[in-house]
């Protein structure tokens, strides 16, 4: 079946960058996903990218995708405390919109 | 615009109890459901998922069930809790077609003791 690993935990600096790696197996994964979950709360969708881009950019998060390593990475520029939360990283196929979650990456800032 | 609604927030149950969420979704019709479950230090785990009323699949075999009384209705059951129960339960809703992106609820808390 699928698998989706990730590291889980990373620190850094406010004011640094963050990056928190993802890798998975499905060769059939169309969309790849981050998402935020906050202290006590559920799921934010931060960004997905298409299996057929290799970077996607939005604000504060870059996205890179290496199809051919199935590796996954989101960059966070000039992180916040406020980015401090848990980062998932997702992805599914065709089959019907499922998603297959990593573990979880928890991100702490220090001021 | 679109909402999902998830309750209650924490639930403690004792062991063999009875347990019922719901969630429900506004704004959109015939969503596809799902129920997540994250276990401490684990990541999220599909438990099951809906494409229309009364239609469940279930991905993993468990002390669980759910059902889908209404097209917009996702409640998960069970009839005697056991400690390994215990997670965060997290309800999502995506279109049915096209778009992938899941929209999650807030989440409940469940501790069995």
């Amino acid at each position: 079946g699928e698998d989706v690993e990730q590291s889980l935990f990373l620190s850094v600096r406010e004011g640094d960058s963050s990056v928190i790696n993802c890798t998975y197996t499905d060769s059939s994964s169309t969309y790849l996903y981050w998402y935020k979950q906050e202290p006590g709360a559920g799921l934010q969708l931060l960004t997905y990218i298409f299996s057929n881009m290799d970077m996607k950019q939005d604000q504060r998060l870059t996205v890179l995708l290496n199809k051919k390593d199935k590796h996954l990475s989101l960059r966070i520029a000039d992180t916040q405390t406020g980015d401090s939360a848990i980062y998932f990283c997702a992805e599914s196929n065709n089959a019907g919109n499922m998603l297959t979650f990593g573990g979880g990456t928890r991100l702490m800032v220090k001021p | 615009s679109q909402t999902i609604h998830q309750w209650p927030a924490t639930l403690v149950q004792p062991v063999g109890s009875p347990l019922s969420l719901e969630c429900t979704v506004e704004g959109t019709s015939n969503p596809n459901l799902y129920w997540y479950r994250q276990a401490a230090g684990r990541g999220l785990q599909l438990l099951f998922y809906s494409v229309g009323i009364g239609q469940i699949s279930s991905e993993v075999p468990q002390n669980l069930s759910a059902s889908r009384p209404q097209d917009r209705q996702f409640i998960l059951s069970s009839k005697k809790l056991l400690l390994s129960d215990s997670g965060f339960y997290l309800c999502a809703w995506s279109f049915s077609k096209g778009d992938t992106e899941a929209f999650f609820g807030q989440g409940t808390r469940l501790t069995v003791v």
